[in-house]
């Protein structure tokens, strides 16, 4: 079992739908981060958080140390949303092996 | 602005090449890594250095070196290329370790087929 589960692993919507990517880890950690990457190979740090939630435009990072879970929501999605989100935990980080959305308009 | 530079974006080599992929960062980082993305496995870490000329091996070490002889760059070397190395390669950087410095800037990539 892989110690960072994401789900799903794919994920279409419409846009301006409220969209909901899932992280959930098995390992002690000190830090999580949500990374987006676009078609061509380019990543972007998104978030990185140790407890409660962030926000950022129509981006919003969460995270239950006690459940050992985090969610990314995206709010009113946009196609150039569509991309592949990954989850990484601890100093070394260990990634999720990442969702990839598709927004159609 | 951060900025991390991986030297080619994409680059064809023969078996049993000496392939050398170069990483430079300008932000003074203290720390950088070497990442191999294939599709199904995610990213996995090959290796990272904490400092110049300190390096600690990663998940996936086998058949990759690194060089860290200056603070922004980190090179990584594949000794005899072979074709299970073919992928894609991510370089990145952060300030250092502690939760309020954890986050790390990407390259661009480079990807590499291995013929």
């Amino acid at each position: 079992k892989n110690e960072v589960e994401q789900s799903p692993q794919n994920l279409t919507a419409q846009e301006g739908e409220f969209i909901t990517i899932n992280c959930s880890y098995s390992v002690g950690i000190s830090a999580l981060h949500w990374l987006q990457q676009h078609p061509g190979g380019g990543i972007v740090s998104l978030f990185m958080l140790s407890s409660g939630k962030k926000k950022h435009g129509r981006l919003i990072a969460t995270i239950n140390i006690q459940e050992k879970h985090s969610s990314l929501h995206i709010t009113a999605s946009h196609p150039r949303d569509s991309a592949v989100y990954i989850c990484a935990v601890k100093r070394k980080l260990i990634f999720g092996t990442g969702t990839r959305l598709q927004v159609f308009p | 602005d951060v900025k991390v530079t991986q030297s080619s974006r994409y680059l064809v080599k023969r078996t049993g090449e000496k392939v050398f992929l170069e990483c430079v960062q300008d932000m003074d980082h203290e720390n950088m890594f070497w990442y191999r993305q294939d599709p199904g496995l995610g990213l996995r870490l090959i290796y990272f250095s904490y400092d110049v000329k300190m390096k600690e091996k990663g998940d996936i070490p086998e058949g990759y070196s690194v060089s860290r002889e200056k603070k922004e760059r980190f090179s990584l070397i594949l000794e005899s290329a072979s074709t299970n190395q073919t992928s894609m390669y991510l370089c990145a950087s952060r300030v250092g370790t502690g939760v309020a410095k954890n986050i790390q800037y990407f390259g661009a990539g480079t990807r590499l087929s291995v013929l």
